[in-house]
């Protein structure tokens, strides 16, 4: 199993540009996240999905679309990127719907909103 | 609205010399607690879930325990490769399906 899998790894933006940042899971989990960690803020989630079809907003939505047509991919779109978005992007899944087991994280995407 | 304080910030420790690090949590009604490893450069990598006060739960040099208002996360004897930022993080029955982490602790371990 590749776990969960992000891409790229690193992006530079010049503001007003828009990109998907790709997450994908091959351990057929349910339940799948996006959080921005900057500096001395921790994990903030951005957005999360219980399944397939299935979204909704978490602590810092705006300027965020995610969609979730596949158990297996969650991808998170920057609609018209600006300098705040600048931060480190994790992925992660779970098992269960609603589970409180532990999050699976990917590797992480840097983004430079210039 | 949930929320996680972690503290301290930073710490510094000599290898062998035991500390905690401690995780306030405010919930409503808490489902799970959870302890994570970060290394620099990585993602997030899990170490326990605690769900009731009382419960306490190892893993080598590393113990977690849990009350009703904060966590603790216990180090023993440790040496240069626990140096890492650890971070806690509360899901609430009130908050649905969202995890609330904290801002972590840098920990620093020195030879």
């Amino acid at each position: 199993n590749a776990g969960v899998t992000q891409t790229p790894k690193f992006q530079v933006l010049k503001t007003g540009q828009s990109m998907t940042l790709q997450c994908a899971q091959d351990m057929n989990h349910e339940y799948m996240s996006w959080y921005r960690q900057d500096p001395g803020m921790g994990l903030r989630l951005i957005h999360y999905s219980v399944g397939a079809g299935i979204t909704d907003q978490g602590e810092v939505p705006n300027g965020y679309n995610v969609s979730r047509s596949t158990t297996e991919d969650f991808p998170l779109r920057l609609l018209s990127a600006a300098p705040s978005q600048t931060s480190v992007y994790f992925c992660a899944s779970s098992p269960e719907r609603g589970s409180y087991n532990e999050q699976f994280f990917g590797p992480g995407t840097r983004l430079t909103v210039l | 609205e949930d929320q996680v304080t972690q503290s301290p910030e930073a710490l510094r420790l000599q290898e062998g010399e035991s500390s905690s690090l401690n995780c306030s949590y405010t919930v409503s009604g808490l489902r799970g607690l959870f302890w994570y490893r970060q290394d620099p450069g990585k993602g997030p990598e899990f170490l326990f879930t605690l769900y009731s006060a009382g419960e306490e739960k190892e893993k080598e040099r590393l113990k977690a325990t849990l009350t009703k208002k904060e966590s603790f996360l216990h180090i023993t004897a440790p040496k240069p490769e626990d140096s890492a930022t650890y971070l806690c993080a509360v899901r609430g029955y009130s908050s649905a399906s969202k995890i609330i982490f904290g801002s972590g602790t840098r920990l620093s371990i020195r030879p």
